[in-house]
């Protein structure tokens, strides 16, 4: 199994401000997810991330709206830019073993935009 | 269209009651796996079930491939079974040569009362 580590567990900003959600892997994992979920809904996919590359993002999601690094293979990085009221929800890292592909999520991070 | 339908959306119990939630996934199956959501955010696997049936504890999980389908059988309700659960689906046309990507049921809001 994977264990991942989020940071904050949650956070309050105003508007137009940016932040980071780290997560952290008690192990070295190929490919880190990025969920997001709102308040009473599932979760979504927003990108994928592999070291030493660009980010994969999902439809809806955008690099520049929401830039991912992945530094190395037990880390990454989730920037929320220019944060807006519609950005408040849980943020999710996940990944998974070698195989069978189990995947395992973090703890989540609450965000609330003021 | 959505390519994992869970059902019920919500459902009332009385403590020691059984429980039973569907999946249904509308494209090729890699692997389900059922979760379960606190109230506080954070999620617990407790299925990664691709074929058959699992057992733990009071739980069942059952997948189906020819029929599409996947459920979370609770036996003998509990109060403290309270919360969402949500099936989601790895499909072979996700899957990356480095992992899988998953989607997510709507989830199912479980309440059983004492």
């Amino acid at each position: 199994s994977v264990l991942l580590y989020q940071k904050p567990n949650r956070d309050i900003c105003q508007s137009g401000t940016s932040l980071k959600i780290q997560c952290v892997a008690d192990s070295q994992v190929v490919s880190m997810f990025w969920y997001q979920q709102f308040q009473e809904q599932s979760l979504m996919l927003m990108a994928t991330a592999n070291e030493g590359s660009e980010a994969t993002y999902e439809s809806g999601f955008t690099k520049d709206k929401f830039p991912i690094s992945r530094p190395n293979l037990t880390f990454s990085t989730l920037t929320v830019n220019n944060a807006r009221p519609g950005d408040s929800s849980i943020y999710f890292c996940s990944s998974h073993d070698r195989g069978p592909y189990e995947q395992y999520f973090g703890p989540g991070t609450r965000l609330t935009v003021l | 269209g959505q390519q994992v339908q869970q059902s019920p959306a919500s459902l009332v119990l009385q403590e020691g009651e059984n429980a039973e939630l569907q999946c249904n996934f509308s494209t090729s199956l890699n692997s389900m796996q059922w979760f379960y959501q606190r109230p506080g955010g954070s999620l617990v696997s407790l299925f990664y079930n691709p074929s058959g049936t699992k057992h733990s504890g009071r739980l069942t999980s059952t997948t189906v491939i020819k029929e599409r389908r996947s459920s979370l059988h609770i036996s003998s309700s509990q109060t403290t079974d309270s919360g969402t659960y949500l099936c989601a689906l790895a499909s072979t046309s996700m899957q990356q040569g480095t992992g899988s990507k998953l989607s997510f049921g709507k989830g199912a809001k479980l309440t059983v009362s004492p």
